[in-house]
């Protein structure tokens, strides 16, 4: 297991629906981040918190809203979702600001939401 | 236009040969390159990192950088069929920026 895990593993919802993804890394990382994979495009990062701190938000739609109440959880709120926004969303966990480089550029990837909007 | 290129295959090759795996990208200060693996329905997971010019072995995977030629590439030796997967090139340009950017990866059979 990788140590960071989502809830939850498949979605199904409505254009009207409201709902929340959940991450969680047990790995005492201080970096998270949410991407998005849709068939045949790269991974897409949305967002990254650093130290609970967004420090990155890729031109990401109001409708996708980021909350990050300490470094271990990760949410993603969801509203009026289209249904071009059905893909694999993956939380993803680092360790920055450790020497040994190799180990603080890491990400460790969840298992992903696998999400389908109507 | 994209930043970070693969071709998307599907790439075949016969097990116990050699698979070359190949990307380049588009920013000239990257600084950092890994290559991650994405097996059907899971999630990616790293298999290299390479930050210098030239090769990095780790087992029968070894990372090839050329930073003149913005082009980075992994090549798997003994492929198993336990290797078919979709190998995913990333980037990284400024140490301490956490933004890693993705190619839409290269899919590999391993045929047995």
């Amino acid at each position: 297991e990788t140590g960071v895990t989502q809830t939850p593993r498949h979605l199904v919802m409505g254009m009207t629906n409201k709902k929340s993804l959940k991450c969680e890394q047990h790995l005492g990382h201080n970096a998270m981040y949410w991407y998005k994979q849709s068939a045949k495009k790269p991974l897409e990062l949305m967002f990254v918190y650093n130290f609970k701190e967004q420090t990155e938000n890729n031109s990401v739609p109001s409708r996708f809203s980021p909350e990050c109440p300490n470094s271990s959880h990760l949410f993603l709120h969801l509203h009026t979702l289209q249904p071009e926004d059905s893909a694999l969303y993956l939380c993803a966990s680092s360790q920055p600001g450790l020497a040994d480089r190799e180990y603080q550029e890491t990400q460790y990837f969840g298992p992903g939401t696998r999400l389908l909007v109507l | 236009q994209k930043e970070v290129e693969q071709n998307s295959g599907p790439l075949s090759v016969p097990e116990g040969a050699i698979a070359s795996l190949n990307c380049t990208y588009s920013d000239r200060v990257s600084q950092s390159f890994f290559w991650y693996r994405q097996y059907s329905g899971k999630s990616p997971e790293l298999i290299m990192s390479i930050y210098s010019n030239g090769d990095k072995e780790d087992g029968r995977f070894t990372a090839q950088l050329n930073k003149a030629s913005q082009y980075v590439s992994l090549l798997i030796r003994d492929s198993q069929p336990s290797d078919s997967a979709t190998y995913l090139c990333a980037v990284k340009s400024n140490f301490g920026n956490e933004k890693l950017t993705f190619g839409t990866g290269t899919r590999l059979t391993i045929i047995p």
